[in-house]
């Protein structure tokens, strides 16, 4: 079971607010990821950290943001959503090695702007 | 950079029968082959995965296979089983790229009993 938490679970806003989607990982991990899952189910990285300090613009461009202060916290911020940013967003963790490569995820949070 | 195909997108079964699902991959260098599944309601987990210097793997009734030369590799499910029904991803990346996952479209998988 992996350690790996996202809030809120489901999100409705209204166009124009500032949100911030919060994960912690409690498994020590360096490598930070965010994925953006659209309803035709395909995922998108949207960002990624390798450590603190350390934040990188995925494959899909987005206007939410990330920052990496402390090793178990990777929260997004989008500051003034709009109904375009409404879909399901997946934090997802990983360890630095050589045979290592899983990706441990959360269970999302699903936003939806009106 | 990679570009991952999956195909079918969506695939239904009788249960007991086998499920196949085929994915391709663009980047020669891509190294690590994971396949993900995704139940209603919850993160993608990890089922199986392989790397390139091997050509098969297999773990109870899933298996996957993977071509290196024609850069496509699939996943084996046998004596399929309702709770089977899920979204399968796979994904390519090389190792040195950090896990930096580029993922196929998904099938979703049902098993009717």
């Amino acid at each position: 079971e992996a350690d790996i938490y996202q809030t809120p679970r489901y999100l409705v806003i209204g166009t124009g607010k500032k949100i911030t989607l919060e994960c912690s990982q409690t498994m020590g991990h360096d490598k930070m990821y965010w994925y953006q899952q659209d309803p035709g189910m395909e995922l998108h990285l949207i960002h990624y950290s390798y450590g603190v300090n350390s934040t990188e613009k995925g494959d899909l461009s987005s206007e939410s943001t990330v920052s990496r202060i402390r090793t178990e916290h990777f929260p997004l911020t989008l500051e003034s959503a709009r109904p375009s940013h409404t879909s399901q967003y997946l934090c997802a963790s990983s360890v630095t090695g050589v045979n290592t490569g899983e990706l441990f995820f959360g269970e999302g949070s699903r936003l939806t702007v009106l | 950079g990679e570009n991952v195909e999956q195909h079918p997108s969506t695939l239904s079964v009788q249960e007991g029968d086998s499920a196949v699902i085929k994915c391709t991959y663009s980047d020669s260098a891509s190294n690590y082959f994971p396949w993900y599944k995704q139940e209603l309601g919850k993160g993608p987990q990890l089922i199986i995965d392989i790397r390139s210097n091997v050509g098969e793997k297999k773990d109870q009734r899933i298996a996957v296979t993977l071509n290196k030369t024609a850069k496509h590799f699939s996943l084996h499910i046998t004596e399929t089983q309702p709770e089977d029904s899920a979204v399968y991803f796979c994904a390519a990346s090389r190792v040195s790229a950090g896990n930096k996952l580029t993922f196929g479209g998904g099938t979703r998988v049902l098993v009717k009993p």
